[in-house]
């Protein structure tokens, strides 16, 4: 069981947007900075926020990021069949003295 | 460019030990962390460790303490994940990725390493 909760999937249809939730505790999302990663099946997991809502490099800025206490939320608006993958939140945990990653959402582009 | 590049595929039997790799490429490996995740169908990203390049310093999860060994080589900018004794339920992809702060985002990945393991 993860120590930050996501719902296990969400779906929209192209150019609609959705939200995906991370829910966590003090020790982790209360205490430190959120990033969200990207993983396509078959491909290594890419950063897309970092810092609860900056973008690296190349990431479009229909993607966004939030935080309030202890949970944040990843945004992605003008949705494209390119953003279907699973995405994870991740932070840092006090008590595990580890990182720790949401259980993953899987994104479906009706 | 930037590149974390793992070893490749392995496929083994139960109490076989394995050592898999990751280099830095492109990037100082000098004061970095290097995390390492495993991915199983059903399961997510789960964290393993981390270890600091410069000293070492090795923190592991939980669930993986005892189970494996981290270890790093500043003189090959490598990094190393390394079973004792394998058990089938370890056969999964292994992620390694950098940061060079404690909380910060992992920014570089590796392809990632499958390992198989069966009798």
């Amino acid at each position: 069981q993860s120590m930050l909760t996501q719902p296990p999937s969400v779906s929209a249809a192209p150019g609609q947007t959705v939200t995906i939730s991370c829910s966590g505790s003090g020790a982790n999302i209360g205490s430190y900075y959120v990033s969200w990663y990207q993983q396509v099946p078959g491909t290594a997991p890419k950063l897309v926020i970092y810092e609860n809502r900056r973008r690296p490099p190349g990431i479009p800025d229909r993607i966004s990021g939030s935080k309030s206490g202890t949970s944040a939320t990843l945004t992605i608006s003008g949705l494209q069949i390119v953003d279907e993958a699973d995405y994870y939140c991740g932070t840092w945990d006090t008590h595990l003295g580890n990182g720790v990653f949401g259980g993953g959402t899987s994104l479906t582009v009706l | 460019e930037v590149l974390l590049v793992q070893s490749g595929e392995e496929v083994k039997k139960p109490g076989e030990s394995l050592k898999i790799s990751c280099q830095f490429s492109g990037y100082n490996f000098t004061d970095k962390w290097i995390g390492w995740v495993r991915l199983k169908s059903g399961r997510g990203l789960e964290w393993m460790g981390v270890i600091y390049s410069t000293d070492s310093d090795t923190r592991y999860s939980p669930s993986f303490d005892g189970q494996v060994t981290l270890s790093a080589d500043d003189s090959i900018d490598t990094a190393f994940l390394h079973w004792s004794g394998l058990r089938a339920s370890d056969s999964a992809f292994y992620y390694c990725t950098t940061t060079d702060r404690i909380g910060g985002p992992w920014t570089h990945w590796g392809q990632g390493s499958l390992v198989t393991v069966s009798s």
